[in-house]
């Protein structure tokens, strides 16, 4: 199945940038997806990309996509401390295929 | 509000007594699907319903068991628990279509078996 790598662990400085970064196996993905995931809640969709697409902007969230390497990052400027929680990598499948991955998660602390 | 929940939210429970957790949606999404979740395993996919009576296994279905009779509900079935099911678990929903596949996350049950 679809082989998806995170790191574990990341410890920013407020203010500072982030980049959690994803690699994949699956060279199919339409869609390639980053939840957040809050201390004691489920994931929710941060953003994503489409497969098209080499960056995509989004406030305080750059998505990058090299596809020709399989690899996906997340980067989060001007890091806040509610910016602490796990990120996971998730690159779709299509709509119509019911086997999903998900990468490990990334656990992102924020120190003041 | 469009959601997904899931009941109950936490269960401690004792080796090989039934359980089942429940998990309904009100978007009227054909696909979905339980995950657990792991310290250092990230999320795994346990089984997937792409619609009504239709039902796939993932990655780790070993030990569970699901049921598709109706479209908003996916409910999750340990019929002998084991300590090593002691985990987060999570339901989620999405359309199958319009192309993307974003899912929607209940909130998760925290499940203990002693």
């Amino acid at each position: 199945g679809e082989d998806v790598e995170q790191s574990l662990f990341l410890s920013v400085r407020e203010g500072d940038s982030s980049v959690i970064n994803c690699t994949y196996t699956d060279s199919s993905s339409t869609y390639l997806y980053w939840y957040k995931q809050e201390p004691g809640a489920g994931l929710q969709l941060l953003t994503y990309i489409f497969s098209n697409m080499d960056m995509k902007q989004d406030q305080r969230l750059t998505v990058l996509l090299n596809k020709k390497d399989k690899h996906l990052s997340l980067r989060i400027a001007d890091t806040q401390t509610g910016d602490s929680a796990i990120y996971f990598c998730s690159p779709g499948r299509g709509s119509t295929l019911g086997r999903l991955y998900f990468g490990r998660g990334t656990q992102l602390t924020v120190w003041p | 509000e469009a959601q997904v929940t899931q009941n109950p939210r936490y269960l401690i429970t004792v080796t090989g007594k039934k359980l089942t957790v429940t998990c309904s949606q009100n978007m009227n999404h054909e696909y979905m699907s339980w995950y657990r979740q792991d310290p250092g395993l990230g999320l795994r996919q346990i089984y997937y319903s792409m619609n009504v009576e239709v039902t796939d296994k993932g990655d780790v279905p070993e030990g569970y068991k699901v049921s598709r009779k109706e479209k908003r509900n996916f409910p999750l079935i340990l019929e002998s628990p084991s300590p090593n099911q002691t985990s987060l678990y999570f339901c989620a929903s999405r359309p199958t279509t319009g192309g993307s596949d974003e899912q929607y996350f209940g909130p998760g049950t925290r499940l203990t078996v002693t």
